[in-house]
């Protein structure tokens, strides 16, 4: 079935380590690829895209992702992780461009340790 | 420049009434397309909407209904209210009817059906 996994339900990482999240997608071809960040009482915000070309795409407040083809996958990676940072993550793509309908996973909790 | 805007912020029904959802999306921002995020999943595609017209629809049942005003604002109504529809709501916008650029999310309305 076509879907988009985020193996990880809660991640916590010391504040200053470096932070990946993964993301997995099982659909024919390449979907177009998000990644988004929803913190408490606010909507989603676009933390970065991928449609084609360079595999490694950078995206706002010094995130970074790599789209793998053979291994499907979208991870979401950060060098160096700020309080802030505290959130959900969500991994999203859209199937079938030409359509928009975004098919999110379920999400990572990240937690950030002082 | 105001952001997408939804309301009501919270709402509690009981089971079997109805109730409607308002969003109006950022100026100039002709598509916008609900979705429905249950409490530890990701949102789920509900509607489209581009021009007034329906481009798409989610799994959803026909309690589900949206359309949109000339002005591109919207309103998604739910009818005969039932437990499991208790969620967040969340509107999103955008300037181009295929999704090969960014959502742009509101705060969402936070639904509760006892």
């Amino acid at each position: 079935a076509q879907s988009v996994t985020q193996p990880d339900i809660h991640i916590t990482v010391s504040e200053g380590a470096s932070l990946e999240l993964r993301c997995n997608y099982s659909y024919g071809a390449t979907p177009y690829l998000f990644w988004y960040v929803q913190s408490p009482g606010q909507g989603l915000q676009l933390l970065l895209k991928y449609f084609s070309g360079d595999t490694l795409v950078q995206g706002i407040k010094g995130f970074e992702a790599e789209f793998k083809r053979s291994q499907s996958s979208f991870n979401l990676r950060k060098p160096s992780v700020h309080w802030s940072d505290a959130a959900e993550y969500f991994c999203a793509v859209v199937p079938s461009p030409g359509f928009q309908k975004l098919v999110f996973g379920t999400g990572t909790r990240l937690l950030v340790s002082p | 420049d105001a952001g997408v805007t939804q309301s009501p912020t919270h709402l509690i029904k009981t089971r079997g009434q109805h109730v409607t959802l308002r969003c109006s999306p950022i100026s100039g921002h002709k598509s916008v397309s609900w979705y429905q995020q249950v409490l530890g999943q990701g949102p789920q595609f509900i509607f489209q909407y581009y021009e007034k017209e329906e481009r798409g629809r989610g799994n959803f049942p026909d309690r589900f209904s949206a359309r949109q005003f000339p002005n591109y604002s919207s309103e998604l109504n739910v009818n005969a209210l039932l437990l499991g529809d208790s969620a967040l709501y969340l509107c999103a916008s955008s300037s181009i009817v295929h999704n090969t650029g960014e959502l742009f999310f509101g705060e969402g309305s936070r639904l509760t059906v006892l």
